[in-house]
């Protein structure tokens, strides 16, 4: 069974600018979250979602969105980019939202903002 | 959430056994202990997960005390390439959904 995927792998922006990452969970998992890991602050959650519906929120600004579809591809969006932006995105998949249930990682997607 | 301490790092040679040891004093009576590997600028990637005594796959085994208070991490025979930073979760999300992942074992293994 294939992993999840992510994609792009690598991306540079510039301030200002907003960019979209995409996430392909393991076929039948249902739930999807999102991390941001910077050195300093470690791994941080961004929001989860499960049947194309935002379950559960981290605390950052509103620039940071997502939205999952009916296939439980998700994709994630940053607008008007921060240098502070710079990060390893990374997507968990799951089969459920259930507490227990083990976070299956992406690759990650390295973002630079220039 | 049970919190969980690891040490920060460990050096190991090739062929060596290592054992990294997670301590979890607060371990609730449902919860699963759970390790990941990561490796720089890429995903955790899940090792093995366990409730108690021993479990073991093709990669490490995990051994758990009865008092189910630290969890022991063994990987055998290391090689360069599980040079890397161990991870040890106890318990799944919280219920705000997420994974804590603690500071982790930096793993360094020289030939």
């Amino acid at each position: 069974k294939a992993g999840v995927t992510q994609t792009p792998r690598y991306l540079i922006k510039t301030r200002g600018q907003q960019v979209t990452l995409s996430c392909s969970p393991i076929s039948g998992h249902r739930s999807v979250s999102w991390y941001q890991q910077t050195p300093g602050q470690g791994l941080q959650f961004l929001f989860e979602y499960f049947s194309e519906t935002q379950r559960n929120k981290g605390n950052f600004p509103g620039r940071f969105s997502g939205r999952q579809f009916s296939n439980s591809r998700s994709e994630m969006n940053v607008s008007t980019l921060e240098l502070g932006d710079s990060a390893l995105y990374l997507c968990a998949s799951s089969h459920h939202a259930g507490i227990q249930e083990t976070q299956y990682f992406g690759p990650g997607t390295r973002l630079l903002v220039l | 959430l049970a919190k969980t301490t690891q040490p920060i790092s460990m050096d190991s040679y090739e062929g060596q056994e290592v054992n990294i040891t997670c301590s979890h004093n607060n371990i609730a009576t449902n919860d699963y202990i759970t390790w990941y590997q990561q490796f720089p600028s890429q995903g955790p990637r899940f090792i093995i997960q366990g409730y108690k005594t021993k479990v073991t796959n093709e990669v490490a085994s995990l051994f758990i005390p009865a008092d189910r208070k630290s969890s022991t991490l063994s990987l055998p025979r290391v090689s360069l390439s599980d040079t890397a930073v161990y991870y040890c979760l106890v318990g799944g999300r919280n219920q705000g959904g997420k994974l804590i992942f603690g500071q982790g074992t930096e793993l360094s293994v020289k030939p």
